[in-house]
């Protein structure tokens, strides 16, 4: 069966240094991989999204970047954390058209 | 593009009572409807999924939802609800054959009182 893993899951930073999240998806090949952000009391912002190794789609302008090194490895980096930038980061993976898999999540601290 | 509305952010309903979530979409070509919930600190579970079909759609832990295409909803039900309900839900959306994949409504918090 599939599984996705994400870690840490919890995380305190100090403003301006940098950040790595790590997403790995297990069962399936060639999966569509997300990475979501939950602010606060709100709904979630889709960050960005792979279709493929290398290939990776910005949802939303800002500090973070994503990347894609292996088939069912999607990392999210930031090389200086932003306040702003606290939240809660969800990875997921999907197949073509259908349901998405969630992680557990991070929640990340910015202080 | 598509586009999902939840229209209550706060639910707060005694429990064994019924509940109704409310959820509405917009989109310009076919779609599939979907509900989550999430526990606290936790990532989203499928609650139940409407891609073609049945409008009604049974799903997990007692829940269903009807899809409405005259009025573009997906309202998710529950006859009788428990303390272990209390969740937040998220209707979310997908445009058929799209990779960029679900659009999230801005979620609905389920408080069960006692």
């Amino acid at each position: 069966s599939q599984t996705i893993h994400q870690w840490p899951a919890t995380l305190v930073q100090p403003v301006g240094s940098p950040l790595s999240l790590e997403c790995t998806v297990e069962g399936t090949s060639n999966p569509n991989l997300y990475w979501y952000r939950q602010a606060a009391g709100r709904g979630l912002q889709l960050l960005f999204y792979s279709v493929g190794i290398g290939q990776i789609s910005s949802e939303v302008p800002q500090n973070l970047s994503a990347s894609r090194p292996q088939d069912r490895q999607f990392i999210l980096s930031s090389k200086k954390l932003l306040l702003s930038d606290s939240g809660f980061y969800l990875c997921a993976w999907s197949t073509r058209t259908l349901e998405a898999f969630f992680g557990q999540g991070t929640r990340l601290t910015v202080v | 593009a598509q586009s999902v509305t939840q229209l209550d952010s706060q639910v707060p309903v005694f429990e064994e009572a019924p509940v109704e979530l409310r959820c509405n979409y917009s989109s310009s070509v076919s779609v599939y409807l979907f509900w989550y919930v999430q526990y606290p600190n936790q990532g989203l579970q499928l609650l139940l999924k409407y891609l073609s079909g049945s409008t009604l759609v049974k799903g997990i832990n007692g829940f269903e939802a009807e899809f409405n295409k005259s009025q573009t909803s997906f309202h998710l039900r529950k006859p009788s609800v428990h303390i272990s309900d209390t969740a937040e839900y998220f209707c979310a959306v997908s445009e058929s054959g799209s990779a960029r994949q679900l659009t999230f409504g801005s979620g609905t918090q389920l408080t069960v009182l006692p």
